[in-house]
């Protein structure tokens, strides 16, 4: 089945610093790799996510990067903002099933 | 619209005893997931429905069980509670296979 391991699992970053977080996933067969964000007790959100026809998406200051070949993805947010401060999850599907494995998730910081 | 609702907010559970969860979309979405959230280990997928009329194991299966009632709503239960499950229990749907939108959770407390 689908492994995805998620890097850093905390970071600390100043206000209008970039942040990047790191996932690799072992199925060959996954084609889908959303990003979710999660504040303090709500529910996970959608920000981002990229299919494998394409190795880069970006949406005004987050952006994903995708590599096939050594199976790992990236988020990439710029100029960040106390605001951004949350859990950020990845997820790939276990092959072309509708089964999504999340990573363990980030703890992002983002200090004033 | 409503989107994914989740019912109850919170519920304390004594060992052994059993209740269901419930979840409901008003969005027409044919996949619909549940999950549990324990504190540094993520969203661990407890059941899927692909579509009205299946259901499926996911990652952490052992003591839920499901029922699909129709297109909108999706059930977990639990036949006899345990401390190890004690967690945040979130639903979600999906149109298929692509973004999966979460309801509110339920916090479920075992003692």
């Amino acid at each position: 089945g689908e492994n995805v391991e998620q890097h850093p699992s905390t970071l600390s970053v100043q206000e209008g610093d970039s942040a990047v977080i790191k996932c690799t996933y072992s199925d060959s067969a996954s084609n889908y790799f959303p990003w979710y964000k999660q504040e303090l007790g709500k529910r996970p959100q959608l920000i981002i996510d990229i299919r494998s026809n394409v190795g880069e998406k970006k949406d005004q200051r987050i952006a994903v990067t995708l590599n096939k070949t050594a199976k790992h993805f990236s988020l990439h947010i710029t100029e960040t903002q106390p605001e951004d401060s949350a859990v950020y999850f990845c997820a790939a599907p276990e092959g072309s099933s509708y089964k999504l494995i999340f990573g363990s998730g980030t703890r992002l910081l983002v200090r004033p | 619209n409503a989107g994914v609702t989740q019912t109850p907010k919170f519920q304390v559970l004594k060992t052994g005893q059993s209740m269901t969860l419930q979840c409901a979309q008003d969005m027409n979405h044919n996949s619909m997931y549940w999950y549990r959230q324990d504190p540094g280990m993520g969203l661990r997928l407890i059941y899927y429905s692909a579509s009205e009329g299946t259901t499926d194991k996911g990652e952490v299966p052992n003591g839920y069980n499901v029922s699909r009632l129709n297109k909108r709503e999706f059930s977990l239960r639990l036949e006899s509670a345990a401390p190890s499950q004690t967690s945040v229990y979130f639903c979600a749907s999906s149109p298929g296979g692509n973004e999966q939108f979460f309801g509110p959770g339920t916090r479920l407390t075992v003692l």
